[in-house]
């Protein structure tokens, strides 16, 4: 069965310590990893997709990477802006043609000045 | 700026009463997907439409609850009666799905708190 799983399940930082957030992931065949930032009261805002193992993308303080078993969502000296739930979410190859995604769980990450 | 929108944000509502819910996906997008999310389970997919054509609606409980594509421009999803355990935040998002390319990105709604009393 495929699955998503986030860790930890909530993350407190202090303003400019970086850390990084974990998604593991069992997929009959990965077509496409996302990581998707939820602000309270809001849709979840896209961030980034990958796609094959070795991949990483940037944006602004957030990096994310990927393996053939998880992905990292690296946050560099972070900012309070910076607080809101990350969510990871996998397509499988099978969902190709349906563009169907499976959510983690999400952590919840807090940072104070 | 394109975006998902969706309508009401919020909704109280009493047991048994019929509630609809509306989301005009994103111009172009030919995929909409419905999800709800609550804490305890986070999002779950309900169900999801290509061309206006439903593809899967499994996620969704048969017995109170429909969705529809009346038109490119507009998705509904209906609860009929509702129930407290239906309280929880709906979420409509829209994509462009393209088996050919990896572009399968959701692009998400805000949402509808919905509360049933």
């Amino acid at each position: 069965e495929d699955q998503v799983t986030q860790s930890p399940e909530a993350l407190r930082l202090q303003e400019g310590e970086s850390s990084s957030l974990n998604c593991s992931y069992t997929v009959s065949g990965l077509r496409g990893l996302f990581w998707y930032r939820q602000d309270p009261g809001k849709g979840p805002e896209f961030l980034f997709t990958l796609y094959s193992a070795g991949e990483e993308k940037e944006k602004e303080r957030l990096k994310a990477t990927l393996t053939k078993k998880e992905s990292f969502l690296h946050i560099t000296a972070p900012k309070p802006e910076d607080s809101a739930t990350y969510l990871c979410a996998v397509q499988a190859m099978s969902s190709s043609n349906t563009g169907k995604l499976i959510f983690g769980q999400g952590t919840t990450l807090q940072v104070k000045p | 700026d394109a975006r998902v929108t969706q309508t009401p944000r919020h909704k109280v509502t009493e047991m048994g009463q019929e509630v609809t819910m509306r989301c005009q996906p994103i111009l172009g997008h030919n995929t909409v997907f419905w999800y709800r999310q609550t804490m305890m389970q986070g999002l779950e997919l309900l169900a999801y439409f290509r061309n206006r054509a439903p593809l899967d609606d499994s996620g969704m409980p048969k017995d109170r609850f429909s969705a529809e594509m009346p038109d490119a421009t507009l998705a509904t999803l209906k609860i009929q009666p509702s129930e407290p355990r239906d309280s929880a935040v709906y979420f409509c998002a829209s994509g462009l799905v393209r088996a050919a390319t990896s572009t399968d990105t959701q692009y998400f709604g805000p949402g509808t708190r919905l509360t049933v009393l």
